[in-house]
């Protein structure tokens, strides 16, 4: 089973509100990711935790808080978005993301599809 | 000159044809490779990985890796509509956190 789940599927929010968005795997993979993709582009790394430890910032806006309560489960808290911030925003696991090992592989979750008016 | 790069397409073949999707790479210490399947709208499905210089298949699908040539292609024989889509072409930068990069995409277009 390689399921990563994400909800919700769908979130509009204005620019003033502070919402979260889920991901929880239970494949026993000890590294997290999130991701952001715009139309027709790649998805671009935003966060990476390995063994509940944020180990890569790609210099995201502090309006962008993740937090791992524990290995299974990935927050994303959203604060004071801007329109351009709507995208689809992808979570994704791996068994051993950060140690070095490369045959670690990347699982999607189906994406929350982000909306901010 | 973009670490990881594709023919961003469209690329359309007829049902029944060999679609033949291609990836180069800067990065010549790169070890490991993946193509991601992404439907409109949708998140990107694993299909392939790939490690050693050669050819892996699995089922329709058939990766191929040239490390000499830094190039990486994904051919997918009997092309179905189902199959339009497109394809991300995806190297781990393992000895930098685990992270992906990611190809631009090649969208692929079968025709009954």
């Amino acid at each position: 089973d390689t399921e990563v789940t994400q909800t919700p599927k769908h979130l509009v929010m204005g620019m003033t509100n502070k919402k979260s968005l889920k991901c929880e795997q239970h494949m026993g993979h000890r590294a997290m990711y999130w991701y952001k993709q715009k139309a027709k582009k790649p998805p671009e790394l935003m966060f990476v935790y390995s063994y509940e430890k944020l180990s890569i910032n790609e210099s995201v806006p502090s309006r962008f808080s993740p937090e791992c309560p524990n290995s299974s489960l990935l927050n994303l808290h959203l604060h004071a978005l801007q329109p351009e911030d709507s995208a689809l925003y992808l979570c994704a696991s791996s068994q051993d993301g950060g140690t070095g090992m490369f045959t670690d592989t990347q699982y999607f979750g189906p994406g929350t599809r982000l909306t901010v008016l | 000159q973009k670490e990881v790069e594709q023919n961003s397409g469209p690329l359309s073949v007829p049902e029944g044809a060999i679609a033949s999707l291609n990836c180069t790479y800067s990065d010549r210490g790169s070890q490991s490779f993946f193509w991601y399947r992404q439907y409109s709208g949708k998140s990107p499905e694993l299909i392939m990985f790939i490690y050693s210089n050669g050819d892996k298949e699995d089922g329709r699908f058939t990766a191929q890796l040239n490390k000499a040539s830094q190039y990486v292609s994904l051919l997918i024989r009997d092309s179905q509509p189902s199959d339009s889509a497109t394809y991300l072409c995806a190297v781990n930068k393992y000895n930098q956190g685990g992270k992906l990069i990611f190809g631009q995409g090649t969208e692929l277009s079968v025709k009954p």
